[in-house]
This record gives C-alpha cells, structure tokens and sequence, in this order.
C-alpha cells in the first residue's frame, strides 16, 4: 500500500526563521510525483510546491524549498524567512499518476 | 494557477434530503477530477476518482449510492450526496488533474455540508 506519513503534528516557528517539515512516503513505483499543500484557515489547498521523482533537483520555489531524497523516500519542506502568512496546515502528498494520497498533515503556527 | 470553482461553499439542509455540489475547471479542462472529505483538523480522505465519460471510481467503503457523481463534460462534475444524514455533514473538496507533461492538481474552495 502507498502511504505517507507526517510523523509531527505541529511545530512552531519564530517570524523570520527557518522551519523544515518532515514527510516520509512508501511506493514501489519508480516514476511519480510529490507535492506539499498548505491549508490556511480559510480551508482552500493551495499548493505550494511539487516535485517530480525523476529529476535529482530540489524544487525551489521562492521561500520554499524541498529537500528530496528517492532512495530514503523522504521529502522535507523548508519554509525561510518564516512569515506570519505561512501559518496554516501543511499536507505532504504523493501522486503517481492515479490518486493524490495525503499524509495526515502538520499545524505550522508562526510566532511574531 | 488553474482554476477550479466549487459551489455551493456552503450549505444547510434537512435530512433525508439531497444536495449536489459542482466542480467546475474554469480555464482548462480536466478529465480527471477527484472529490475529498475532510472532517475538522483532519487530512482530506479520498472518496472517489472522476473520468470524464465514464463512471466514477470508488474508494473502499464510500456508498456510492449515497455520494453520486457525474462527470458529464470536460469542465464539469458534480458530487449529489442523496438521503442525507446528520453523519454526512463534514467538508467536501474537489479537484481537478491538469495532465501537460507537468501534472498538477487544483482545489475548489470546498463545501460545508451541514445535515439538520
């Protein structure tokens, strides 16, 4: 079965730091795709970045990097220069090219 | 982004009565479309994978008899929750597959179906 995991329910960051959200995955498929979404409050998924299991580099997006490792199966978020906008819930999913799974998410609060 | 538009946001019903819920792409089209619940501070739980022209396909222990789902155009699905229950009151999500050699999935707004 795929499964994802996101092993830290919450964490919390100070304004202008750096956070990493850890999320581990299992497959045998060799050619899929990983994503982090972030929920505010307001509940609509936005996604925040997205990674493709074949290429070896991280995806960066702005404040956003991931940190991929295939053979481990893990794929960590790093959020920098935290801002107080980034509070919300962080779902790690996995999608190889059927059914997006999601891991079961992670409360990001951001102290100002 | 790609925009899905989800409506209702939110609605109130009595039980025993049905509701339907759309999810609509707005500037691309999606053959693939997928529906979600998600219960307060909890993941979204997928319950079924809809294909443009066909029938949907269901998750393990989802009713499909209860959660009906037509995806009748390339733009448009729509999730009827029939007979409902104050059990099916929860949160419902759609989201459709941009497939461009650059998968991607979008998100509707969501919908708060609350069941008197």
């Amino acid at each position: 079965a795929q499964t994802v995991t996101q092993s830290q329910p919450e964490m919390s960051v100070q304004e202008a730091e750096t956070v990493t959200l850890s999320c581990t995955y299992d497959t045998s498929e060799s050619d899929y795709y990983l994503f982090w979404y972030k929920q505010p409050p307001s509940r609509q998924m936005i996604l925040v970045i997205r990674q493709e299991a074949y290429k070896q580099q991280n995806a960066t997006e702005n404040r956003f990097s991931v940190n991929f490792q295939k053979a481990a199966k893990s794929f960590s978020l790093k959020i920098s220069d935290s801002q107080l906008g980034d509070a919300a819930m962080y779902f790690c999913a996995y999608f190889p090219n059927s059914k997006l799974t999601f891991g079961k998410g992670i409360t990001l609060s951001v102290r100002p | 982004g790609a925009v899905v538009s989800q409506h209702p946001s939110r609605v109130i019903c009595k039980s025993g009565t049905s509701v339907k819920i759309e999810c609509r792409s707005l500037d691309f089209q999606a053959t693939t479309m997928f529906w979600y619940r998600q219960f307060p501070k909890q993941s979204l739980m997928l319950m079924a994978t809809s294909n443009e022209g066909s029938k949907a396909t269901y998750e393990q222990g989802v009713e499909k008899d209860k959660f009906l789902i037509n995806h009748a155009s390339l733009t448009l699905s729509t999730l009827t929750v029939t007979s409902a229950h104050p059990e099916d009151s929860s949160f419902y999500i759609c989201s459709a597959l941009v497939r461009d050699g650059n998968e991607k999935l979008f998100f509707g707004s969501g919908t708060q179906l609350s069941v008197l």
